[in-house]
């Protein structure tokens, strides 16, 4: 049992390139989110998707956009990278459907995108 | 503005020791409270949660206390080990609807044999 697989572990971007971040549970959890984080600060949400063919907006989400591609995948994607974009990204998921509150998430182990 | 915080960005213990992490948080309608643990290079791990109507609770070798007067939250860890060095993140739900977690910035564990 994986969990919360991501995919690249690592990448670098020219500033303009676009890249895809790749998500994927076998939990059969309901919703899936996304986040960044930086030095110095908690982790920020950038993008949640509460059930599948739901997505909506979280805390930071500028700059990217997402698409819930079946129950299992949830992808971000950097349409034109910037050097604030440089952060270790994080997916998650949980069992509730609609994101209820009060749940715990499971994460992934991350990627590290640096924008140069 | 409201916030979740940490007493302390660093704790160094001996191997045996008990440590105690605290995190404050000011937002009085939040009612889920986590604690997760982030090695180097890893994603945050579940350890332990709380409801607001509880005042504590108890995992293996962890226990949650909750201060709902002095809106403080601590993870107490027993019989430290080295394997329990690492980030500890406090968070809080304010969710309404949907999971919102608002995480602290951390506090880095340092366990000494």
């Amino acid at each position: 049992n994986a969990g919360v697989t991501q995919t690249p572990k690592f990448q670098v971007l020219k500033t303009g390139q676009s890249m895809t971040l790749q998500c994927a549970q076998d939990m059969n959890h309901n919703s899936m989110y996304w986040y960044r984080q930086d030095p110095g600060m908690g982790l920020r949400l950038i993008y949640y998707s509460a059930s599948e063919g739901t997505t909506d907006k979280g805390e930071v989400p500028n700059g990217y956009n997402v698409s819930r591609l079946n129950k299992r995948e949830f992808s971000l994607r950097l349409e034109s990278a910037a050097p604030s974009q440089t952060s270790v990204y994080f997916c998650a998921s949980s069992e509730a459907l609609g994101g209820t509150p009060n749940e715990k998430l499971f994460f992934g182990s991350g990627t590290q995108l640096s924008v140069l | 503005g409201e916030s979740v915080g940490l007493h302390l960005p660093t704790l160094s213990v001996q191997e045996g020791d008990n440590s105690i992490i605290n995190c404050a948080y000011s937002n009085s309608a939040s009612d889920y409270f986590i604690w997760y643990k982030q090695e180097s290079g890893k994603g945050p791990q579940f350890i332990i949660d709380i409801r607001s109507n509880m005042d504590k609770r108890q995992g293996q070798r962890v226990t949650v206390l909750l201060n709902k007067t002095v809106k403080h939250l601590s993870l107490q860890i027993a019989a430290t080990q080295p394997g329990d060095s690492a980030v500890y993140f406090c968070a809080e739900n304010r969710g309404t609807g949907f999971q919102k977690l608002v995480f602290g910035t951390g506090t880095r564990l340092l366990v000494s044999p």
